[in-house]
């Protein structure tokens, strides 16, 4: 089976302008949880989408987006960059059991930098 | 609130030493348990996890991870460490919500990076 897949691997933006990430889950998950991670803050939760809502979310602005389309796969938005919005965004896959619960399984990435 | 606490930032081992990772874990409810492992570059490897049960649980690559829950602890040992170990740890806990269909999040601790000496 296939990893979680995330495209683009690297990106360079500069202040002010926004920016889409995306993410393929594991075939089979219908879960999808986003995550951003600095040196500083370190791994933070950002949102989660299921059956294409945002089921769960971090605390984080609302230049924050995301959505979710019916085949799972997700994207996420951040709009009006910050320098401080360079960072590694991960997204993760889950797959719905309870016998799982929390399981999540990681993509490589996205490195984002703002210049 | 949740927080995991992971007290070494960073730890030398010799190749061929034992390992043990510390983490501690703040959570009201019995804790879902995991700890992943990150190389340079890369996103996160599920190593073991920890729902229920059994408390010492074994994970993938020779790793091993005992739940106390009267110390609150969840650490990871390895018997014998190898140089391709050398990688960042983290510990985390699931913080999960009955609604619909959140399969929750995770809280992370800020991480552990192994270094090994040949």
């Amino acid at each position: 089976k296939a990893g979680v897949t995330q495209t683009p691997r690297y990106l360079i933006k500069t202040r002010g302008q926004q920016v889409t990430l995306s993410c393929s889950p594991i075939s089979g998950h219908r879960s999808v949880s986003w995550y951003q991670q600095t040196p500083g803050q370190g791994l933070q939760f950002l949102f989660e989408y299921f059956s294409e809502t945002q089921r769960n979310k971090g605390n984080f602005p609302g230049r924050f987006s995301g959505r979710q389309f019916s085949n799972s796969r997700s994207e996420m938005n951040v709009s009006t960059l910050e320098l401080g919005d360079s960072a590694l965004y991960l997204c993760a896959s889950s797959p719905l059991s309870s016998g799982s619960r929390n399981e999540q399984f990681f993509g490589p990435g996205t490195r984002l930098t703002v210049l | 609130a949740q927080s995991v606490t992971q007290p070494d930032i960073h730890i030398t081992v010799s190749e061929g030493a034992s390992l043990e990772l510390r983490c501690n874990y703040s959570y009201g409810a019995t804790p879902y348990l995991f700890w992943y492992v990150q190389s340079p570059g890369q996103g996160l490897q599920l190593l073991l996890k920890y729902f229920s049960g059994d408390t010492l649980v074994q994970g993938i690559k020779g790793f091993e991870a005992e739940f106390k829950r009267s110390q609150s602890s969840f650490n990871l040992r390895k018997p014998s460490v190898h140089w391709s170990d050398a990688a960042e740890y983290f510990c985390a806990v699931g913080v999960w919500q009955n609604y619909g269909g959140s399969q929750g999040n995770l809280i992370f601790g800020k991480g552990t990076k192994l270094s090994v000496k040949p």
